[in-house]
Parts: structure tokens; C-alpha cells; sequence
């Protein structure tokens, strides 16, 4: 049964810092990793999608690295804001079109 | 990118009543969505997965007679909580995936009084 872990569950950081944040997940065979952010009581926004051909993706100031073979994801984003405070939630796909398994999530908070 | 709309955002409800919540896809057609629960502090956690015109697939240990799902069209699926209790309080959050990027609706927080 796949299991997805996080950590750290929780991060603070003054604004400026770059910082990762670390998902790593049991089974290997997966069919792609997802990484999320999610605001208090809000939905789920899509940041990065990595498909498991892949070993990176970028977007902006974020870029999430996948190393299928270690069961492991990345996501390093760089110069942090006060507004990229929120949870980061990793999620993988074992299959095209099934159901996402997720981490618990980071809790990421960055001071002005 | 794809829209997923999710209604309502929030809802409180007394003990023994029913709450239904209505997930869309707004911009494309979702042959599968997705009911996910996620308590606080926890992960998402999948409840049942809906499929368009046949019965919902229910994960081990949620009762399918208490979470009821339809999903009529190709681009509405609706999960009612039948005699909520207030342990069925938490945050409901339904999902859909186009070429295999998975969008999710605003979620439904529940409270039961």
C-alpha cells in the first residue's frame, strides 16, 4: 500500500530564504507526483505536475525534482514571500486516472 | 486550466439531518471525480471514487449507505451525508483529472451540531 510522507509538518523562514521541502513515498511505481498548496479552509491549487518519466519541473519560483528509484520529491522554492505561506501537500498517482495518495503536508510560514 | 466548482463552501447542519454537496466540472467532462475527507491537522484522505452512469466505489471503512453518490451527468457528482453526526464534521473536497492532472473543487466545510 503506497504511503506518502512529509516532512518537515511544519516550516518558518524569513522572507528572502529559499527553502525545501521533502515528500517521499513507499512504492516506486508510480504514474506521476503532484505537489499542491493549500490555504486555511480553502481548496487544493495545483503548483507541479511531474510525470514518472520525469525527474523535474519548474514553474516561476518553484521546481519540484522526482527521484522515482529512492521513492522521493523535492519542491525548492526559491526566495521566499510572506505570500507563499500555506500547506504544501504532495500527492502521488499509481495509475492514469486514479485517485491521488497524500502527504500530510508542510505548513510553511515566511515572515516580512 | 480546468475548473472544478464545488457548492456549497460551507454548511452547518443539526444532528440526524441530511447535507448534500454538489461537485461540477465546469469546462470539460469528468467521467470520474473523486470524494476526498480530510480532518484537521490530517491528510486528504479518498472516501469513493464517483463514476458517471454506474455505482460509486467505496473506500474500506466508509459506509456507502451513509455517504450517498450520484453522478448523473458527465459533469456533476453529488455526495449527500445522510443522518450526520457530528463526528462527520470535516472538511469534503471533490476532485476530477484531465490528462492526468488532477483539479480540485473549493471543498465543503461541515459542521454538525
Amino acid at each position: 500500500k503506497q504511503e506518502v510522507t512529509q516532512i518537515p509538518a511544519a516550516l518558518s523562514v524569513p522572507e528572502g530564504e529559499n527553502l525545501v521541502l521533502n515528500c517521499s513515498f513507499t512504492d516506486s511505481a508510480i504514474y506521476n507526483l503532484q505537489w499542491f498548496r493549500q490555504d486555511p479552509g480553502k481548496g487544493l491549487t495545483s503548483l507541479l505536475l511531474i510525470q514518472s518519466s520525469q525527474r523535474e519541473q519548474t514553474s516561476g519560483r518553484l521546481n519540484a525534482s522526482l527521484d522515482k528509484s529512492s521513492g522521493r520529491s523535492t519542491l525548492y522554492i526559491a526566495a521566499s514571500q510572506p505570500g507563499d505561506s500555506a500547506t504544501y501537500l504532495c500527492a502521488v498517482g499509481n495509475q492514469a486516472g486514479t485517485a491521488l495518495i497524500f502527504g500530510k503536508g508542510t505548513t510553511l510560514s515566511v515572515s516580512s | 486550466g480546468a475548473v472544478v466548482s464545488q457548492h456549497p463552501s460551507w454548511v452547518i447542519c443539526k444532528s440526524g439531518t441530511s447535507v448534500k454537496i454538489e461537485c461540477r466540472s465546469l469546462d470539460f467532462q469528468a467521467t470520474t471525480m473523486f470524494w476526498y475527507r480530510q480532518f484537521p491537522k490530517q491528510s486528504l484522505m479518498l472516501m469513493a471514487t464517483s463514476n458517471e452512469g454506474s455505482k460509486a466505489t467505496y473506500e474500506q471503512g466508509v459506509e456507502k449507505d451513509k455517504f450517498l453518490i450520484n453522478h448523473a451527468s458527465l459533469t456533476l457528482s453529488t455526495l449527500t451525508v445522510t443522518s450526520a453526526h457530528p463526528e462527520d464534521s470535516s472538511f469534503y473536497i471533490c476532485s476530477a483529472q484531465v490528462t492526468g492532472l488532477a483539479f480540485f473543487g473549493q471543498g465543503t466545510r461541515l459542521t454538525v451540531v
